[in-house]
């Protein structure tokens, strides 16, 4: 089955500006994750969605939010892009999203803020 | 909190050789414990995983062991192969959590 899919692959984006990213997720699975990944930090946790409802947020700022749509596919937004905004994101998929349920990760989405 | 140290690497092997990279975790309960590898331009595959202590966890030729006594969760490989060349990420998630906490990660690097 196909696996997941994000897309775009890379982006170019000014200061100041905003962002949207999408996520979708291996056929029947309701859990979606979001994960940024820069040399500096390693790879964080952004949140979860499961069944349209964020389950868990992780520790950044407002600018970074999403939201997951009934087919499961979720979106994550950045506004007011910062330089540091620079990363890799990774979406997650999982059955359940929970304990050891195996996640699958997409491609990932290469940001760049010039 | 919970949390996840790896060994720094980068780690240069020649192929054939043994892979040892250190992983020991900080966390309350019976968290699951996860090996994924990146591959250059890639995003994340998993490698091996187990859910509670004493598992072990295989593919590929790679292992590693839950040992709850001393908190790791130790990958191994008894000959690696130039194409085993990659960022290698120790990971756990709580039992009921929904997010994974991951190591920094290690590079490997194996010549030929």
């Amino acid at each position: 089955k196909a696996g997941v899919t994000q897309t775009p692959r890379y982006l170019i984006k000014t200061r100041g500006q905003q962002v949207t990213l999408s996520c979708s997720p291996i056929s029947g699975h309701r859990s979606v994750s979001w994960y940024q990944q820069t040399p500096g930090q390693g790879l964080q946790f952004l949140f979860e969605y499961f069944s349209e409802t964020q389950r868990n947020k992780g520790n950044f700022p407002g600018r970074f939010s999403g939201r997951q749509f009934s087919n499961s596919r979720s979106e994550m937004n950045v506004s007011t892009l910062e330089l540091g905004d620079s990363a890799l994101y990774l979406c997650a998929s999982s059955n359940t999203g929970v304990g050891g349920t195996e996640a699958f990760f997409g491609q990932g989405t290469r940001l760049t803020v010039v | 909190g919970n949390s996840v140290t790896q060994m720094e690497g980068p780690v240069t092997l020649s192929e054939e050789a043994f892979l040892t990279i250190n992983c020991t975790y900080t966390a309350t309960g019976y968290p699951s414990l996860f090996w994924y590898v990146q591959y250059p331009g890639e995003g994340l595959q998993l490698l091996l995983k187990a859910t509670k202590a004493d598992d072990k966890g295989s593919n590929k030729g790679f292992e590693a062991t839950y040992r709850k006594e001393t908190t790791s969760f130790h990958l191994e490989k008894g000959s690696v192969q130039v194409s085993d060349s990659a960022v290698y990420f120790c990971a756990l998630i709580s039992q009921a959590g929904t997010a994974l906490i991951f190591g920094k990660g290690t590079t490997l690097s194996v010549s030929s």
